[in-house]
């Protein structure tokens, strides 16, 4: 499978810093993405980045590919109490647009 | 704009007993569906999907089933519960040509007692 895993499994920063989050995956890939998720809620799409990019910037955020080494990051830059969640990475390797999520980092932002 | 619903927000249901979540979508035609379940403080494990009414693909073998009886419209149904069927259940959808971002609903907490 496409599995994503999340490095860390948790991560605790204060508000102002920036945190990184890493994913690796299994097989070749279409797109990774990167969702979030507050506590008890749905996700949240953040971020999608192609199999023939590199880096990718959305606001505060900034996801890298790195297909030969099979991983992607995220940074969040100049955090916020209101980012703590949990963030999942997500690779797509078909047609059919199934995603296999990975088991998330828990970021908490302390003010 | 497209919104997504499920119902019930939360269930408590005892073993044995039947199940049914329900999810919604409205705004967009001929979505793809999907049903996950996620664990306490785990990933999202992809139960079913379906690209079309009628059209259902299992991804893991469990007494859960799926059914698709109109175009927006996702059921995730069992006979008998288990105490390993609790968790958090998520509907998605996708299928924006072009794109292959899924959209979740707020999630169905389900307890097995």
């Amino acid at each position: 499978s496409q599995q994503g895993e999340e490095d860390p499994q948790a991560l605790s920063i204060q508000e102002g810093e920036n945190a990184t989050m890493n994913c690796s995956y299994k097989t070749s890939i279409n797109n990774l993405q990167w969702y979030r998720q507050n506590s008890g809620r749905g996700l949240v799409h953040l971020i999608l980045i192609r199999s023939n990019e590199r880096e990718k910037h959305s606001g505060r955020l900034r996801v890298t590919l790195d297909t030969s080494k099979k991983s992607s990051s995220l940074l969040i830059t100049a955090s916020r109490a209101a980012d703590t969640a949990s963030y999942f990475c997500a690779a797509s390797g078909g047609s059919n647009y199934k995603l296999t999520f990975g088991k998330g980092t828990l970021l908490t932002v302390n003010p | 704009s497209q919104t997504i619903h499920q119902w019930p927000a939360t269930l408590v249901q005892p073993v044995g007993s039947p199940l049914s979540l329900e999810c919604t979508v409205e705004g967009t035609s001929n979505p793809n569906l999907y049903w996950y379940r996620q664990a306490a403080g785990r990933g999202l494990q992809l139960l079913f999907y379906s690209v079309g009414i009628g059209q259902i693909s299992s991804e893991v073998p469990q007494n859960l089933s799926a059914s698709r009886p109109q175009d927006r419209q996702f059921i995730l149904s069992s006979k008998k519960l288990l105490l390993s069927d609790s968790g958090f259940y998520l509907c998605a959808w996708s299928g924006t040509p072009g794109s292959y971002e899924q959209y979740f609903g707020p999630g169905t907490r389900l307890t097995v007692t």
